[in-house]
C-alpha cells in the first residue's frame, strides 16, 4: 500500500517549458487535490477533483491544468513555466469531504 | 471570505517545557479542524482532527487541541515538548457549505523550535 505517490521529487525547468508532475494513490479516494507550499504562505489551493471526469478550480488556478481520467491518477500540468511557479508542490487525497488529507511526500519545482 | 490565522511564525520552547500554538479561524458556519505537522523536506502529517462532539481532542505524539466556538479557535497544546517535536505545524480549516466541497484552508504555519 503505496498511499499517494509524487513524481519527481525534484525538477528544474526553464522559463517556458511545460511539464506533468504526478500524483498517483491506492486508497480509492474520491478527493483529490493538489496545493502549493512556498515560505510563509502555508499551502494554498490550485486545483482540486471530486471524483474521475470531475474536476475544479481552487485558489491560484492561473498557469496550471487539471484532469482526472482515473480515480486513482491526477496530474497537474504547468502549461508554461514561469519564476513565479517555482514552489513546493503537494497532492492530497481524502476518501470523501468530511474527512483529513492524506498527503504525498511532494515536488519541489525550480524554474529558472 | 474564510480564513485561518496563526499569529506565531516562530517559537521556541524548552525540551521538557509545555506548548501551545494558537489558531483562529473566520467565517461564521460550523468547521471541522485539523492540524498537521511537517518535518523539513517532508510531506505534511495528520496530528489531529475535529468535526464534532467533545471539543477536546487527542492526537498522536501527546498532542491535543480544544475547539473553542466562542473564541473561533482551535489551539493545539503538548505537555512536555521533545526535541523531536520540533517541525513545523499548520492548522487546517474546512466548511460544510454549497460550492465549498469542504476544501480546507491552511494557516501559514508556525515553527517550533526546541532548546535542550
Amino acid at each position: 500500500n503505496a498511499g499517494v505517490t509524487q513524481t519527481p521529487k525534484f525538477q528544474v525547468l526553464k522559463t517556458g517549458q511545460s511539464m506533468t508532475l504526478q500524483c498517483a494513490q491506492d486508497m480509492n479516494h474520491e478527493y483529490m487535490s493538489w496545493y502549493r507550499q512556498d515560505p510563509g504562505m502555508g499551502l494554498r489551493l490550485i486545483h482540486y477533483s471530486v471524483g474521475a471526469g470531475i474536476t475544479d478550480q481552487g485558489e491560484v488556478p492561473n498557469g496550471y491544468n487539471v484532469s482526472r481520467s482515473t480515480t486513482e491518477d491526477f496530474p497537474l500540468r504547468l502549461l508554461s513555466a514561469a519564476p513565479s511557479q517555482t514552489s513546493v508542490y503537494f497532492c492530497a487525497t481524502r476518501p470523501h469531504q468530511n474527512y483529513g488529507y492524506t498527503f504525498g511526500s511532494g515536488t519541489r519545482l525550480t524554474v529558472v | 471570505a474564510q480564513s485561518v490565522t496563526q499569529p506565531d511564525i516562530h517559537i521556541t520552547v524548552s525540551e521538557g517545557a509545555s506548548l501551545e500554538l494558537r489558531c483562529n479561524y473566520s467565517y461564521g458556519a460550523t468547521p471541522y479542524l485539523f492540524w498537521y505537522v511537517q518535518s523539513p523536506g517532508q510531506g505534511l502529517q495528520l496530528l489531529l482532527k475535529y468535526f464534532s462532539g467533545d471539543t477536546l481532542v487527542q492526537g498522536i505524539k501527546g498532542f491535543e487541541a480544544e475547539f473553542k466556538r466562542s473564541q473561533s479557535s482551535f489551539n493545539l497544546r503538548k505537555p512536555s515538548v521533545h526535541w523531536s517535536d520540533a517541525a513545523e505545524y499548520f492548522c487546517a480549516v474546512g466548511w460544510n457549505y454549497g460550492g465549498s466541497q469542504g476544501n480546507l484552508i491552511f494557516g501559514k504555519g508556525t515553527k517550533l523550535s526546541v532548546k535542550p
